[in-house]
């Protein structure tokens, strides 16, 4: 059980195109995800708190316009990285919450901007 | 972001030893989860932490929360090959919503 995917696991875009990546809670169901960004050697930060029916809380420095987040139902949650650029180029892992004491991870997304 | 004071960076071992790590933080925590992670992957969670001074095994791993609820360990043992990764703690605090705070981890290396 707790089993959470995200797709695509890989994808590359040139720059100024949006890339949106989902994050599913297969086996249960989660009222709260959340979208963290990794880059190489570095541990997990926190961009954004997805609540399912309301708007994101994103964490401080992260623009809401350029990582969008919908939460349309108890299993989904989007994060569509908008105009991307280089610098976007990361490791985007989602969380899904069964409960308020555990998060359980997706296996990521690798996005490549050239 | 904040983030948990874990050590050590990383650690190279012999097959067969034990290891040990633990994060520390100046403030409290109510949950402490260890996760564990492999290169392009997501952090899978290994143990799950809730209350102060709980001892928790699974398989070779065991894990405490700590007293002052400040700081936990993680021991492995008898360590093998498909121990390699880098262990990740995470701290989270009442009525946070969940968020995690997560350390820098500790990259785990072991020689056969």
């Amino acid at each position: 059980g707790a089993v959470v995917s995200q797709h695509p696991s890989r994808v590359i875009c040139k720059s100024g195109t949006s890339v949106k990546i989902e994050c599913r809670s297969l086996d249960f169901q989660a009222t709260t995800m959340f979208w963290y960004r990794q880059f190489p050697k570095q541990s997990l930060m926190l961009m954004a708190t997805s609540n399912e029916g309301s708007k994101a809380t994103y964490e401080q420095g992260v623009e809401k316009d350029k990582f969008l987040i919908n939460h349309a139902s108890l299993t989904l949650s989007t994060l569509t990285v908008t105009s991307a650029h280089p610098e976007d180029s990361s490791f985007y892992i989602c969380s899904a919450q069964p409960n308020t004491d555990t998060q359980y991870f997706g296996p990521g997304t690798r996005l490549t901007v050239l | 972001g904040q983030q948990l004071n874990q050590s050590p960076q990383s650690m190279f071992i012999q097959e067969g030893e034990d290891v040990s790590m633990n994060c520390t933080s100046s403030s409290i925590f109510n949950t402490w989860l260890w996760y564990k992670q492999e290169p392009g992957e997501g952090p899978v969670l290994l143990i799950a932490l809730y209350k102060a001074g709980e001892l928790t095994s699974n398989g070779r791993l065991t894990a405490q929360f700590g007293i002052t609820r400040k700081d936990s360990f993680l021991n492995i043992s008898a360590s093998i090959p498909s121990d390699v990764g880098i262990y990740f703690c995470a701290g989270q605090r009442r009525g946070s919503q969940g968020n995690l705070i997560f350390g820098k981890g500790t990259k785990l290396s072991v020689k056969p």
